[in-house]
């Protein structure tokens, strides 16, 4: 099955930890972002990667940092500096490559809590 | 000022009602206007999208755009309970960075049987 696979569902951090969250797609898509979801609030854009090998900040990076080595991934690392992590994460996928109509397509979550 | 403004909600209807959910922009620019459906502790999926003014009707879902207002709708017919969840408007403008939309903070639906 095609699609975007996102882990772990649930993790737990500790004040002062790093961690990474999963991000895969085998859409074969070349747009990836990542999206920040607090209760009550709509999405807001972390970072997000039109190719390999390159990436943007969106309208919070601060605290997080991305990788982008292959077509596939998208890791995000939420670093000690980020202040209130707890939140859902979202990663999505795009085809790119300034198509007309770039919808996106979201993988399941990761519910992070800072313990 | 938000370049996205969702009605917040939530909204409460019994099944079998027409809910209307609505969106408002304030960059002419965007051109593409999308419609997600989020159930609740889900990732959100697309549910249409529209290109420009006009209406679009897929079963019992229509997205409507006027542009010259700068305000969408998403209308849902004979709502059934299926269709409790929150709903995501977004948009984009043409050929810019490639998929990066701008998103409404969503409105909550809750369909009662």
């Amino acid at each position: 099955d095609g699609g975007i696979t996102q882990s772990p569902k649930y993790l737990f951090r500790k004040e002062g930890q790093n961690v990474t969250l999963s991000c895969e797609q085998n859409l074969n898509h070349d747009a990836m972002y990542w999206y920040r979801q607090d209760p009550g609030q709509g999405l807001r854009l972390i970072y997000y990667s039109q190719i390999v090998n390159d990436f943007q900040k969106g309208d919070i990076a601060e605290g997080y940092s991305v990788s982008r080595e292959k077509k596939e991934s998208f890791p995000l690392t939420v670093t000690s500096a980020q202040k209130n992590p707890t939140a859902f994460y979202l990663c999505a996928s795009s085809i790119g490559r300034r198509t007309s109509t770039d919808t996106q397509y979201f993988g399941p979550g990761t519910r992070l809590t800072v313990l | 000022q938000k370049e996205v403004e969702q009605d917040p909600g939530p909204l409460s209807v019994p099944e079998g009602a027409i809910v209307s959910l609505n969106c408002t922009y304030s960059n002419s620019a965007f051109q593409y206007f999308m419609w997600y459906r989020q159930y609740s502790r889900k990732g959100p999926e697309l549910l249409m999208y529209t290109y420009s003014s006009g209406n679009k009707e897929d079963g019992r879902f229509t997205a409507q755009v006027d542009k010259s207002s700068k305000y969408i709708s998403l209308f849902i017919r004979d709502s059934q309970p299926s269709d409790s969840a929150t709903y995501l408007c977004a948009m984009s403008a043409y050929n810019t960075n490639a998929g990066k939309s701008t998103f409404g903070d969503g409105t909550t639906l809750t369909v009662k049987p």
